[in-house]
């Protein structure tokens, strides 16, 4: 069973760049996380899709941050404009209900904003 | 609001030796505690859970036991190996039973041969 995909593995842009990443979660997982994870911390939530439903976007940075989930698979976390202080790696987890407690994590998306 | 607390690392222990890492917790009510693995290059696994009050949890010869009384749940592993060397994360999921993760820092575990 394929685990979940995220692309790219590593960015590197330039401040006020917009920058977008990508994730498959594992087939029949309803949920969906985005974790963003600065160097040396742990992850911290930034919005949890159920289907493609956003039930708790409540971390999620709006100014510059959006999320989205169609056809409640995929999803495309993007950033714009992007700032220095958004270098970090970008996760994404899914499992197939919220009752399980297991998340199944991506490898991470590193963005480095120069 | 819920939070959890590791010690802090790197932990550096040669092969063979014992582990201990760690993990407290702050909640309102009794979540469910998990600790997760990133070993280099990889993404997080989960090692093991428990889900109430006394619970052990265990996998790969680690074990982690549910304290209420002390709100922790410290990993232990009797003997290491160098293939342990990774990133462990403490983690509760809230008593909101939303299904959101709260992680704690992380900490290093380097084992040497």
């Amino acid at each position: 069973e394929a685990g979940v995909v995220q692309s790219p593995r590593y960015k590197i842009i330039e401040k006020k760049q917009p920058v977008a990443f990508w994730c498959n979660p594992i087939s029949g997982h309803n949920t969906l996380y985005w974790y963003l994870q600065n160097l040396g911390q742990g992850p911290e939530l930034l919005i949890r899709y159920e289907n493609e439903e956003a039930v708790d976007d409540s971390q999620l940075p709006k100014d510059r941050f959006s999320a989205e989930r169609l056809k409640g698979v995929d999803s495309t976390l993007k950033i714009q404009p992007a700032e220095l202080g958004d270098s970090a790696v970008y996760l994404c987890a899914s499992t197939p209900g919220q009752g399980s407690g297991e998340l199944f994590f991506g490898e991470g998306s590193r963005l480095t904003v120069l | 609001g819920d939070s959890v607390t590791q010690m802090e690392g790197p932990v550096t222990l040669s092969e063979e030796a014992f582990l201990t890492i760690n993990c407290t917790y702050t909640a309102t009510g009794y979540p469910s505690l998990f600790w997760y693995v990133q070993y280099p290059g990889e993404g997080l696994q989960l090692l093991l859970k428990a889900t109430k009050a006394d619970d052990k949890g265990s996998n790969k010869g680690f074990e982690a036991t549910y304290r209420k009384e002390t709100t922790s749940f410290h990993l232990e592993k009797g003997s290491v190996q160098v293939s342990d060397s990774a990133v462990y994360f403490c983690a509760l999921r809230d008593t909101g039973n939303t299904g959101k993760l709260i992680f704690g820092q992380g900490t290093t575990l380097q084992v040497k041969p």
